[in-house]
Order: C-alpha cells, then sequence, then structure tokens
C-alpha cells in the first residue's frame, strides 16, 4: 500500500525557518517524482514545489522561490522542503504528492502555522 | 499561467440526484504529446485530496462508475451519476499541461440538501 506521512509542522515565528518531511513507503521512491502542496485554512490547493525521481529537475511556484527548498533522499525514502522567512501567508497544511502531470497519491498533511 | 475555473462554487444536491461540476482553463490543456492532462480530486471533510479522475475521462482504482471525466480543450466536466451521502466534500480540477506551476481551480463543495 502506497503510503506517504508528513511531519515536521508546527508553530513558528515570522521570520523563522522549519523543515517538513515525507516518509514515502509501499511504492519504489526512487522512481518517482515528487511534489509539495499547500491548502491555507478554508482555502484552495496551490502547488508549490517539484524534484523529478533523479533529482535533475526541481521547480518551484513563485510564491516560494528563494525562500524554499525542495530535496529527496532516496535512501531512506524521504522527501523534504526546507521554509525559511516564513510568514503569517504562510499558514497552511503542507501536503506531499506523488507524481508528474496529474499526482495520483497524497498524504495526511502536516499543518504549518506562522504566528508570533 | 493556467487560470483554471470552476463553477458552481457551491452544490446542494438531493441524494440520488445527479452533480455536474464545470471546470474551463484559460488555454487549450491539449499537450503536444497529444495527452490533455486535466484532472478531478475530491476532498472530504477533515481528508486530504484524492485523485478520482485523470487525463480527462480515467476513472482511478477504486473509485466508483457513478464519477465520470469529460471534456476537450478548454472546457471540461465531473458528472456524478447519483450522488450519496458519501460524495460530500470539495472536488478540484487541475491541470498538469502548461506547467509549472500545476493550476488548480477554486474548487466546488457538494453538499446534500
Amino acid at each position: 500500500e502506497v503510503q506517504l506521512v508528513e511531519s515536521g509542522g508546527g508553530l513558528v515565528q515570522p521570520g523563522g525557518s522549519l523543515r517538513l518531511s515525507c516518509a514515502a513507503s509501499g511504492f519504489t521512491f526512487s522512481d518517482y517524482s515528487m511534489n509539495w502542496v499547500r491548502q491555507a485554512p478554508g482555502k484552495g490547493l496551490e502547488w508549490l514545489s517539484y524534484i523529478s525521481s533523479t533529482t535533475s529537475t526541481i521547480y518551484y511556484a513563485d510564491s516560494v522561490r528563494g525562500r524554499f527548498t525542495i530535496s529527496r533522499d532516496s535512501a531512506t525514502n524521504s522527501l523534504s522542503l526546507h521554509m525559511s522567512s516564513l510568514s503569517a501567508e504562510d499558514t497552511a497544511v503542507y501536503y506531499c504528492a506523488r507524481g508528474l502531470r496529474y499526482p495520483d497519491y497524497w498524504g495526511q498533511g502536516t499543518l504549518v502555522t506562522v504566528s508570533s | 499561467d493556467v487560470m483554471m475555473t470552476q463553477s458552481p462554487p457551491s452544490l446542494p444536491v438531493t441524494l440520488g440526484q445527479p452533480a455536474s461540476i464545470s471546470c474551463r482553463a484559460s488555454q487549450s490543456l491539449l499537450h503536444s504529446d497529444g495527452n490533455t492532462y486535466l484532472s478531478w480530486y475530491q476532498q472530504r471533510p477533515g481528508q486530504s485530496p484524492r485523485r478520482l479522475i485523470y487525463k480527462v475521462s480515467n476513472r482511478d482504482s477504486g473509485v466508483p462508475d457513478r464519477f465520470s471525466g469529460s471534456g476537450s480543450g478548454t472546457d471540461f466536466t465531473l458528472k456524478i451519476s447519483r450522488v450519496e451521502a458519501e460524495d460530500v466534500g470539495v472536488y478540484y480540477c487541475m491541470q498538469g499541461t502548461h506547467w509549472p506551476p500545476l493550476t488548480f481551480g477554486g474548487g466546488t463543495k457538494v453538499e446534500i440538501k
């Protein structure tokens, strides 16, 4: 069974940093590209970042480019998102999602709250 | 970026009755490889998104056949032939043809009358 489990969310002060993780299991992680998508409270879905299976290709949304860094470790089957210079607008549930043009599996999400 | 516009934003439906959600893209979603990368996701209350349909009309494994997707170019539709209580939630269309970025519609909230 494919499973994606996010962790690392929590309360962080404006201007602070946080690192999210996504533990993958039930499939060959190194064969799949991955994404991060977020959802602000009561709002819709916003794609944030993509990393190819080989890490050769990485993309970011304009809203996070220069502040967020995506990475992956096939040795531990994990995806990461390092977030810095956080503001209240970054408060959201963050999901990892598998796949290229139409992500199939999504994790349950981890909540990031940016507040003083 | 490709804008995805869904309608209606809210859809009250009687149990057992059909429902239809529209999704319009700001430009054609036909890719040069011949595929149209339009997918539909269901988000039940308190849950993460679940993919229902990919490449316009391909239903995911385990998705009831009362769900169907259709359309081409810029206009797409998700239909539920007979709404059941478990179908309550928000439905999103998403395009993967012109990316990055992947872009989502604003969502349609399906509720029972």
